[in-house]
């Protein structure tokens, strides 16, 4: 079946700095990732949907600048946080899709702003 | 506007015992729905889909039907187990909406032994 990965699994950083969470289909071509953050015992909430080679599509109340997000290949995607604040430490899921409306989700990351 | 319903949780369930977690949505057009399921620490995994009215979506013992009448998708599994113990979304997305999905609220699942 379709694998998505995440890297990392987990992240601790200081606040102020930036960090970046890769999501990488590993066995089909992802015309589309999406980008998911997750608060404790909630829904996911999605943050951006991105195309392979264009900007990627923020939801309404996400700052495009805090969170940059790059869709560089069609197998891989990148979500950076940047300047991050304690208030970003969510979990962060992202999905793929290749073709049609299934998406295929990453096992998320973790990050624990200090 | 689209939104799924899910029922309250925690649900604790014995293990045999017979589940139902509730899913009701409204929607614009005719969605697709799916049930996916998160273990802790992990990200979500596509449990079951349908697609379109009265299809029955199946795995690994769960079911759930698309009502179109009702607008639901109830969960369901006869005989749960401890290791089904989990978060269990509904959600459902629409053609043309570059398959962006909508999630329910998740319910949490405990079976004990």
């Amino acid at each position: 079946g379709a694998v998505v990965s995440q890297h990392p699994s987990r992240v601790i950083c200081k606040s102020g700095t930036s960090v970046k969470i890769e999501c990488r289909s590993l066995d089909f071509q992802a015309t589309t990732m999406f980008w998911y953050r997750q608060f404790p015992k909630q829904s996911l909430m999605l943050m951006a949907t991105s195309n392979e080679g264009s900007k990627a599509t923020y939801e309404q109340g996400v700052e495009k600048d805090k969170f940059l997000i790059n869709h560089a290949s069609l197998t891989l995607s990148t979500l950076t946080v940047t300047s991050a604040h304690p208030e970003d430490s969510s979990f962060y899921i992202c999905s793929a899709r290749e073709s049609g409306v299934y998406q295929y989700f990453g096992p998320g990351t973790r990050l624990l702003v200090l | 506007g689209n939104s799924v319903t899910q029922m309250e949780g925690p649900v604790t369930l014995s293990e045999e015992a017979f589940l139902t977690i509730n899913c009701t949505y409204t929607a614009t057009g005719y969605p697709s729905l799916f049930w996916y399921v998160q273990y802790p620490g992990e990200g979500l995994q596509l449990l079951l889909k349908a697609t379109k009215a009265d299809d029955k979506g199946s795995n690994k013992g769960f079911e759930a039907t698309y009502r179109k009448e009702t607008t639901s998708f109830h969960l369901e599994k006869g005989s749960v187990q401890v290791s089904d113990s989990a978060v269990y979304f509904c959600a459902l997305t629409l053609t043309g909406t570059a398959s962006k999905l909508t999630f329910g609220t998740g319910t949490r699942l405990q079976v004990t032994l």
